[in-house]
């Protein structure tokens, strides 16, 4: 595997359940993201990781819990999700201080019924 | 607050024509721009950026943009679009402190017409 993946690539989900996304990173990057990408919306920075440290929250609700166990791995968990939450999840990654680009993962598309 | 704005939800071009994608930026701070592309059911991928220094900024696949501080501008330019091309394009800006916060622009369509 190269450059940044996404599991599952789609995701359809009811309101009650509980699911969780994978975004894996094969760079060396020490710095991960999770955006959230809405029809008619500007892409949104919801979480920024730094060495497994989360550093930014962008007010998201919690029902959305990430988790970063180290610098190549990210996950999205979800839980209780409103049909609102259907979007394109998308997974980047950068090497913090030497680099300004971020690397971006294909997403996962999430529906919630 | 950083914020961007693309000019055109949807541009339309001939093959060989001229591209030119509008993007408009407010920062309180000297900005990084930057330039994605993402083509349907794929994550964006970076076309280039601009941090400092020189303010023509050339990225892959032909395109380039000019960073042009007066006009608070970053538009995006390709000589002669190709069938390729076609896909949705987004500005950001970051605060500068390594760029790890970026705000997206709405995006730009871009079609290509044969």
């Amino acid at each position: 595997e190269t450059g940044v993946t996404q599991t599952p690539r789609h995701l359809v989900m009811g309101m009650t359940n509980k699911k969780s996304l994978k975004c894996e990173q094969h760079l060396g990057h020490n710095a991960m993201y999770w955006y959230k990408q809405s029809a008619k919306k500007p892409l949104e920075l919801m979480f920024v990781y730094n060495f497994k440290e989360q550093t930014e929250n962008n007010s998201v609700p919690s029902r959305f819990s990430p988790e970063c166990p180290n610098s190549s791995h990210l996950f999205l968990h979800l839980h209780t999700l409103q049909p609102e939450d259907s979007a394109l999840y998308l997974c980047a990654s950068s090497q913090r201080d030497t680099s300004y680009e971020q690397y971006f993962g294909p997403g996962t598309r999430l529906t919630v019924t | 607050a950083q914020s961007v704005t693309q000019l055109g939800s949807h541009v339309s071009v001939s093959e060989g024509a001229l591209v030119l994608l509008r993007c408009n930026y407010s920062s309180s701070v000297p900005p990084y721009l930057f330039w994605y592309v993402q083509y349907p059911n794929q994550g964006l991928q970076l076309l280039l950026k601009y941090t400092t220094g020189a303010t023509l900024v050339k990225g892959i696949n032909g395109f380039e943009a000019e960073f042009k501080k007066s006009e608070t501008s970053f538009h995006l330019t390709k000589p002669s679009a190709h069938m390729s091309d076609a896909a949705e394009y987004f500005c950001a800006v970051s605060d500068g402190e390594g760029a790890q916060k970026l705000v997206f622009g709405q995006g730009t369509r871009l079609t290509i017409n044969p």
